[in-house]
Parts: C-alpha cells; structure tokens; sequence
C-alpha cells in the first residue's frame, strides 16, 4: 500500500515562477526527504528536514513539515528549465528503517 | 567515481527464467535496498539489508529474493521471472549505524530496467 501521496500530479509552469509540490502521509516519521529524479535516471537527494522542524532551506528549495497535518511541501523559487524533473516525497518511518515514497510530482518548465 | 552500479542496464528476459540484478556500492553504507518503479505507483520497496548477513521484507517482496554476502553486494533475483514483474529496479544505499535505525539519505543506482515477455 502507499504511504504518501503527491500534490498535484503534475504541474506546469513558466520559467522564474515558483513551484509548490505537496505530500500527505499516515504514519508517524523519523524525518521526511525530498528526492528528483530526471527522466531515465536514479533519484538523487535534495534535502531532509527532520519530525521535529518545521521549516527548511537549501539554495532555491524551501520545506516545511507539518506533523499535526501528516503533511509537507516544497517550494521551489525562481524555476529554471533544468528543475524539470519529477520529485518525490519519502517518508522514514517510525520504527520500519525504511523509506517509503509517494507518488511523485512530474514538474516542467518551460523556457 | 563512489557510488552505486547495477547491471544489466537493460534486460528483455522470457517468463520462467532466473535472472538476478547485480548491486555494488563503494561507499561502505550498512544498509541496501531494492525498489521498484511502476508508473502510477512510485517506488516501492521490495526488499532491504540494514547490514551485512540480514536482510527483511519490504511492501512487495513475492517472486523477489535477495542476499547480503557483504557490506558492498546485495544481488535481487528473480527465480521465475513472470510479466507483472516488468519494471525499473533501483537499488539504493545508505550509511547506517550498525545495530541501530537507519536514517538519514539515500544513494540511487541508475536503474535497471527489466522486461519480461
């Protein structure tokens, strides 16, 4: 069964403006971590916030985790052409040692 | 380069036929992992190691099994490949601490992608 869920599917937008991804999930979590992945390639890592922060910045992303909600998303600022990519929430859950992902967001940006 | 490598990169395999995924990370992470990627469906776990000599189950470990001879290998195989398991594999590992709950990052292989007719 999944564990999270992605908010929206898929989402287009022109270059310089921002993009919002969201995630949901419904167990308790050690930290929850985003990750991108570019069409055809493994998924690399972009940033972790831990169950007990509420806010994250690295470079252009932002993250905020909302643990009363079961929720979390990223922002990503002034997008390029190259964010174009489908990006994942993952969720370390409580006791399991593994991560689980959600569904993806497929993010384009046109030039 | 430090880092995770799978092979094949690619495999058409006929059903009924063993195949195993290879899996070598460099980096001398404790825990390994293996996934699945469907599309609609994301990523799912199908079997992990939190060390060497251990392994568990994930969320869709049937038709899967997998070893953990050493801290650097950690092969999937598929003893009787059917068509639903048509798919991209990712392997992926992370650092750990031996005895305890694995947390932080995880580090992506390529990906191999697995078709069975």
């Amino acid at each position: 069964s999944q564990q999270g869920e992605e908010d929206p599917q898929a989402l287009s937008i022109q270059e310089g403006e921002n993009a919002t991804m969201n995630c949901s999930y419904k167990t308790s979590i050690n930290n929850l971590q985003w990750y991108r992945q570019n069409s055809g390639r493994g998924l690399v890592h972009l940033i972790l916030i831990r169950s007990n922060e509420r806010e994250k910045h690295s470079g252009r992303l932002r993250v905020t985790l909302d643990t009363s909600k079961k929720s979390s998303s990223l922002l990503i600022t002034a997008s390029r052409a190259a964010d174009t990519a489908s990006y994942f929430c993952a969720m370390d859950q409580t006791g399991a040692n593994n991560l689980f992902f959600g569904t993806g967001t497929r993010l384009t940006v046109i030039p | 380069i430090a880092g995770i490598t799978q092979a094949p990169t690619s495999q058409i395999l006929a059903a009924g036929r063993r195949m195993t995924l290879r899996c070598t990370q460099d980096m001398r992470h404790n825990a390994m992992y293996w996934y699945r990627q469907d599309l609609g469906l994301g990523l799912r776990l199908i079997h992990y190691s939190n060390t060497a000599g251990t392994t568990g189950k994930g969320e869709v470990p049937d038709g899967y099994s997998v070893s953990r001879a050493n801290t650097d290998d950690f092969p999937l195989t598929l003893a009787s490949a059917v068509p639903s398991q048509t798919s991209v594999y990712f392997c992926a590992s992370r650092k750990g601490v031996r005895g305890q709950a694995n947390t932080g990052e995880l580090f992506f292989g390529e990906g191999s992608r697995l078709t069975v007719l």
